[in-house]
Protein backbone atom coordinates (compact mmCIF):
# COMPACT_ATOMS: atom_id res chain seq x y z
CA UNK A 1 0.00 0.00 0.00
CA UNK A 2 1.89 2.70 -1.28
CA UNK A 3 1.99 6.53 0.71
CA UNK A 4 1.86 9.89 -0.61
CA UNK A 5 3.77 10.19 -3.86
CA UNK A 6 5.20 13.38 -4.70
CA UNK A 7 7.61 13.69 -8.08
CA UNK A 8 9.83 14.91 -8.57
CA UNK A 9 11.95 15.03 -5.24
CA UNK A 10 13.80 18.04 -6.27
CA UNK A 11 13.41 20.84 -8.73
CA UNK A 12 15.75 23.38 -10.15
CA UNK A 13 14.09 26.32 -12.58
CA UNK A 14 15.85 29.45 -13.28
CA UNK A 15 13.72 32.61 -12.66
CA UNK A 16 11.07 33.25 -14.83
CA UNK A 17 10.45 28.85 -15.70
CA UNK A 18 7.35 27.13 -14.76
CA UNK A 19 7.26 24.58 -12.38
CA UNK A 20 5.14 21.57 -12.09
CA UNK A 21 4.82 19.68 -9.21
CA UNK A 22 2.97 16.26 -8.70
CA UNK A 23 1.13 14.37 -5.71
CA UNK A 24 -0.62 11.06 -6.38
CA UNK A 25 -2.60 10.42 -2.93
CA UNK A 26 -2.54 7.35 -1.17
CA UNK A 27 -4.86 4.64 -2.65
CA UNK A 28 -8.34 5.18 -1.65
CA UNK A 29 -8.13 9.05 -0.80
CA UNK A 30 -9.98 11.93 -2.47
CA UNK A 31 -8.30 14.64 -0.48
CA UNK A 32 -5.27 16.83 -1.40
CA UNK A 33 -3.51 19.23 1.09
CA UNK A 34 -0.33 21.06 -0.59
CA UNK A 35 1.86 23.16 1.71
CA UNK A 36 4.82 24.79 1.86
CA UNK A 37 7.78 25.20 3.88
CA UNK A 38 10.42 27.74 3.69
CA UNK A 39 13.61 26.64 5.64
CA UNK A 40 13.90 26.83 9.26
CA UNK A 41 10.19 27.04 9.35
CA UNK A 42 6.86 24.87 9.58
CA UNK A 43 4.56 24.03 6.93
CA UNK A 44 2.10 26.45 5.63
CA UNK A 45 -1.06 25.51 4.04
CA UNK A 46 -1.70 26.39 0.88
CA UNK A 47 -4.57 24.59 -1.21
CA UNK A 48 -7.15 21.85 -0.49
CA UNK A 49 -8.65 20.47 -3.11
CA UNK A 50 -11.11 17.07 -3.47
CA UNK A 51 -11.37 15.65 -7.43
CA UNK A 52 -11.97 18.26 -10.05
CA UNK A 53 -12.92 20.85 -7.14
CA UNK A 54 -10.82 23.59 -4.96
CA UNK A 55 -12.38 23.60 -1.81
CA UNK A 56 -10.06 25.90 -0.03
CA UNK A 57 -7.66 28.13 -1.99
CA UNK A 58 -7.04 30.75 0.77
CA UNK A 59 -3.10 30.08 1.18
CA UNK A 60 -2.72 30.04 -2.33
CA UNK A 61 -0.62 33.43 -3.36
CA UNK A 62 -3.02 35.21 -5.93
CA UNK A 63 -0.51 35.32 -8.79
CA UNK A 64 1.57 32.94 -10.73
CA UNK A 65 0.25 29.61 -8.17
CA UNK A 66 -2.33 27.56 -9.40
CA UNK A 67 -3.37 24.16 -8.30
CA UNK A 68 -5.84 21.31 -9.90
CA UNK A 69 -6.67 18.00 -9.29
CA UNK A 70 -8.20 16.00 -12.25
CA UNK A 71 -10.53 13.15 -12.36
CA UNK A 72 -7.92 11.18 -13.45
CA UNK A 73 -4.16 11.45 -13.16
CA UNK A 74 -1.82 13.22 -9.40
CA UNK A 75 -2.71 16.94 -8.21
CA UNK A 76 -0.30 19.33 -9.77
CA UNK A 77 0.88 22.60 -8.05
CA UNK A 78 1.67 24.69 -10.73
CA UNK A 79 4.38 27.44 -10.17
CA UNK A 80 4.71 30.30 -13.37
CA UNK A 81 7.47 32.69 -13.17
CA UNK A 82 9.08 31.48 -10.37
CA UNK A 83 11.18 33.82 -8.94
CA UNK A 84 13.81 33.02 -5.83
CA UNK A 85 11.54 33.82 -3.38
CA UNK A 86 9.25 30.39 -4.01
CA UNK A 87 12.29 28.26 -3.33
CA UNK A 88 11.02 26.19 -0.59
CA UNK A 89 9.64 22.43 0.31
CA UNK A 90 6.30 21.76 -1.01
CA UNK A 91 4.65 18.96 0.55
CA UNK A 92 1.40 17.17 -0.19
CA UNK A 93 -1.07 15.10 1.73
CA UNK A 94 -3.67 13.23 1.70
CA UNK A 95 -6.67 12.43 3.73
CA UNK A 96 -9.77 9.80 2.96
CA UNK A 97 -13.07 10.68 2.14
CA UNK A 98 -15.05 11.70 5.12
CA UNK A 99 -17.95 14.45 6.23
CA UNK A 100 -17.07 17.70 7.02
CA UNK A 101 -14.52 18.13 9.97
CA UNK A 102 -13.52 14.47 9.60
CA UNK A 103 -11.42 14.61 6.69
CA UNK A 104 -8.37 16.42 8.25
CA UNK A 105 -8.50 14.14 11.19
CA UNK A 106 -5.38 12.62 9.96
CA UNK A 107 -3.63 14.03 6.62
CA UNK A 108 -0.60 11.66 5.34
CA UNK A 109 2.16 13.32 3.96
CA UNK A 110 4.56 12.90 1.15
CA UNK A 111 8.03 13.01 1.06
CA UNK A 112 8.20 16.69 -0.41
CA UNK A 113 9.69 18.47 -3.11
CA UNK A 114 12.48 20.46 -2.95
CA UNK A 115 12.31 23.49 -5.07
CA UNK A 116 15.12 25.18 -6.09
CA UNK A 117 14.99 28.76 -7.94
CA UNK A 118 18.51 30.01 -9.10
CA UNK B 1 -0.78 35.56 14.32
CA UNK B 2 0.42 32.16 14.09
CA UNK B 3 -1.57 29.77 15.32
CA UNK B 4 0.42 27.12 16.87
CA UNK B 5 3.61 28.30 18.54
CA UNK B 6 5.89 25.57 20.05
CA UNK B 7 8.34 26.04 22.84
CA UNK B 8 11.44 25.83 23.24
CA UNK B 9 12.52 26.38 19.36
CA UNK B 10 15.11 24.51 20.07
CA UNK B 11 15.74 21.75 22.56
CA UNK B 12 19.40 19.54 23.87
CA UNK B 13 19.19 16.93 26.32
CA UNK B 14 21.03 13.25 26.92
CA UNK B 15 19.99 10.49 25.64
CA UNK B 16 17.82 8.33 28.19
CA UNK B 17 16.05 11.40 29.48
CA UNK B 18 12.48 13.01 28.75
CA UNK B 19 11.79 15.44 26.41
CA UNK B 20 9.24 17.84 26.93
CA UNK B 21 7.88 20.46 24.08
CA UNK B 22 4.73 23.26 24.76
CA UNK B 23 2.35 24.55 22.01
CA UNK B 24 0.45 27.58 22.58
CA UNK B 25 -2.65 28.72 20.25
CA UNK B 26 -4.97 31.49 19.50
CA UNK B 27 -8.20 30.03 17.89
CA UNK B 28 -11.00 27.65 19.14
CA UNK B 29 -9.86 24.09 18.15
CA UNK B 30 -11.04 20.69 16.76
CA UNK B 31 -8.59 18.72 16.98
CA UNK B 32 -4.37 19.03 17.88
CA UNK B 33 -1.52 17.09 16.46
CA UNK B 34 1.89 16.53 16.64
CA UNK B 35 4.20 15.36 13.99
CA UNK B 36 8.03 14.51 13.56
CA UNK B 37 9.66 15.42 10.91
CA UNK B 38 13.66 14.04 10.27
CA UNK B 39 15.87 16.53 8.28
CA UNK B 40 14.83 16.97 4.52
CA UNK B 41 12.27 14.87 4.76
CA UNK B 42 8.50 14.90 5.11
CA UNK B 43 6.35 14.48 7.91
CA UNK B 44 5.34 12.05 10.11
CA UNK B 45 1.91 11.64 12.11
CA UNK B 46 2.21 10.83 15.87
CA UNK B 47 -0.48 11.65 17.44
CA UNK B 48 -3.86 13.23 17.86
CA UNK B 49 -6.05 14.57 20.75
CA UNK B 50 -9.48 16.27 20.39
CA UNK B 51 -10.52 19.39 21.91
CA UNK B 52 -12.68 17.47 24.37
CA UNK B 53 -9.95 15.14 25.56
CA UNK B 54 -7.39 16.22 28.22
CA UNK B 55 -4.42 13.32 27.89
CA UNK B 56 -3.27 11.30 25.38
CA UNK B 57 -0.88 8.49 25.18
CA UNK B 58 1.01 6.45 22.46
CA UNK B 59 4.29 4.02 23.22
CA UNK B 60 7.01 6.84 24.73
CA UNK B 61 4.61 9.61 24.05
CA UNK B 62 2.42 11.24 26.29
CA UNK B 63 0.16 14.61 24.90
CA UNK B 64 -1.95 16.73 26.88
CA UNK B 65 -4.51 19.67 26.03
CA UNK B 66 -5.33 22.51 27.87
CA UNK B 67 -7.83 24.60 26.04
CA UNK B 68 -8.28 26.85 28.84
CA UNK B 69 -4.88 28.07 28.39
CA UNK B 70 -4.89 27.07 24.77
CA UNK B 71 -1.95 24.50 25.09
CA UNK B 72 -0.53 21.42 24.73
CA UNK B 73 2.34 19.52 25.47
CA UNK B 74 3.96 16.27 23.53
CA UNK B 75 6.12 14.70 26.12
CA UNK B 76 8.99 11.78 25.06
CA UNK B 77 10.09 9.37 27.51
CA UNK B 78 13.18 7.75 27.86
CA UNK B 79 14.82 9.44 24.60
CA UNK B 80 16.81 7.42 21.88
CA UNK B 81 19.11 9.13 19.75
CA UNK B 82 16.81 8.44 16.72
CA UNK B 83 14.27 10.77 18.48
CA UNK B 84 16.21 13.71 16.69
CA UNK B 85 13.80 15.49 14.65
CA UNK B 86 11.79 18.39 14.58
CA UNK B 87 8.36 18.57 16.19
CA UNK B 88 5.56 20.45 15.22
CA UNK B 89 2.38 21.09 16.92
CA UNK B 90 -1.00 21.47 14.07
CA UNK B 91 -4.45 22.50 14.97
CA UNK B 92 -7.10 22.19 13.35
CA UNK B 93 -9.55 25.43 13.89
CA UNK B 94 -12.89 25.34 14.24
CA UNK B 95 -13.69 28.33 11.87
CA UNK B 96 -12.20 25.80 8.63
CA UNK B 97 -11.69 22.62 9.67
CA UNK B 98 -10.45 21.87 6.10
CA UNK B 99 -7.08 23.02 7.07
CA UNK B 100 -4.45 22.23 9.50
CA UNK B 101 -2.35 25.11 10.61
CA UNK B 102 1.06 24.36 11.86
CA UNK B 103 3.37 25.92 14.01
CA UNK B 104 7.66 26.62 13.31
CA UNK B 105 8.82 23.52 15.28
CA UNK B 106 10.99 22.52 18.15
CA UNK B 107 14.37 21.16 16.78
CA UNK B 108 14.97 18.16 19.33
CA UNK B 109 18.37 16.62 19.37
CA UNK B 110 19.51 14.02 21.42
CA UNK B 111 23.41 13.37 22.34
CA UNK B 112 24.32 10.24 22.51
Amino acid sequence: NAGVMQNPRHLVRRRGQEARLRCSPMKGHSHVYWYRQLPEEGLKFMVYLQKENIIDESGMPKERFSAEFPKEGPSILRIQQVVRGDSAAYFCASSPPGGYGSSTDTQYFGPGTRLTVL
Amino acid sequence: SQQGEEDPQALSIQEGENATMNCSYKTSINNLQWYRQNSGRGLVHLILIRSNEREKHSGRLRVTLDTSKKSSSLLITASRAADTASYFCATVPYSSASKIIFGSGTRLSIRP
